[in-house]
């Protein structure tokens, strides 16, 4: 039982390149998150998407976009990386929309951007 | 003001005693209240949940819930060392669900 399942672990990019973060979810979840995690700032919600089709700006979307491929899978694109954009992101998905059920989320990536 | 407080610690209490972990919030329509504990360099993870006035238990955790005065906390019973870890509050309102900060918590030996 995998639930929350996120890719890659680790990155290093350069300030300018691409990458996409993915997510998968295995419960058959209908709303998914990508949160980030800064030292003093907590979790802040970049992204979610309340069901499939649908996807919604958060507090911090700016330099981020965001693709629910499916009822599993949630993607993460950042199209040219900034060192502000270095932190730990977390994928999380919930049975039902924002805040009614809990969070279950991935093991994260640690994005470096130098 | 923040719209979830909490002390960011560190909370330091001996093994076996009780630990208290608090946390405010501002929008009096909250429905929603959710405690994660989060080792350092992992994911957070569900502790509990709580939705109505009152205590909820779940074995050496009881999450307490006081609308009137706007706070919920977290009593962590016989505290042990694997208990170190970062407490995130999570409140519900205005159909949003926001963290706190978090409480780090050490469990002295």
């Amino acid at each position: 039982n995998a639930g929350v399942t996120q890719t890659p672990k680790f990155q290093v990019l350069k300030t300018g390149q691409s990458m996409t973060l993915q997510c998968a979810q295995d419960m058959n979840h209908n709303s998914m998150y990508w949160y980030r995690q800064d030292p003093g700032m907590g979790l802040r919600l970049i992204y979610y998407s309340a069901s499939e089709g649908t996807t919604d700006k958060g507090e911090v979307p700016n330099g981020y976009n965001v693709s629910r491929l499916n009822k599993r899978e949630f993607s993460l694109r950042l199209e040219s990386a900034a060192p502000s954009q270095t932190s730990v992101y977390f994928c999380a998905s919930s049975e039902v929309g924002q805040g009614n059920s809990p969070l279950h989320f991935g093991n994260g990536t640690r994005l470096t951007v130098t | 003001q923040k719209e979830v407080e909490q002390n960011s610690g560190p909370l330091s209490v001996p093994e076996g005693a009780i630990a208290s972990l608090n946390c405010t919030y501002s929008d009096r329509g909250s429905q929603s209240f959710f405690w994660y504990r989060q080792y350092s360099g992992k994911s957070p993870e569900l502790i509990m949940f709580i939705y109505s006035n009152g205590d909820k238990e779940d074995g050496r955790f009881t999450a307490q819930l006081n609308k009137a005065s706007q706070y919920v906390s977290l009593l962590i019973r016989d505290s042990q060392p694997s208990d170190s870890a970062t407490y995130l509050c999570a409140v519900t309102g205005a159909q949003k669900l926001v963290f706190g900060q978090g409480t780090r918590l050490t469990i002295n030996p």
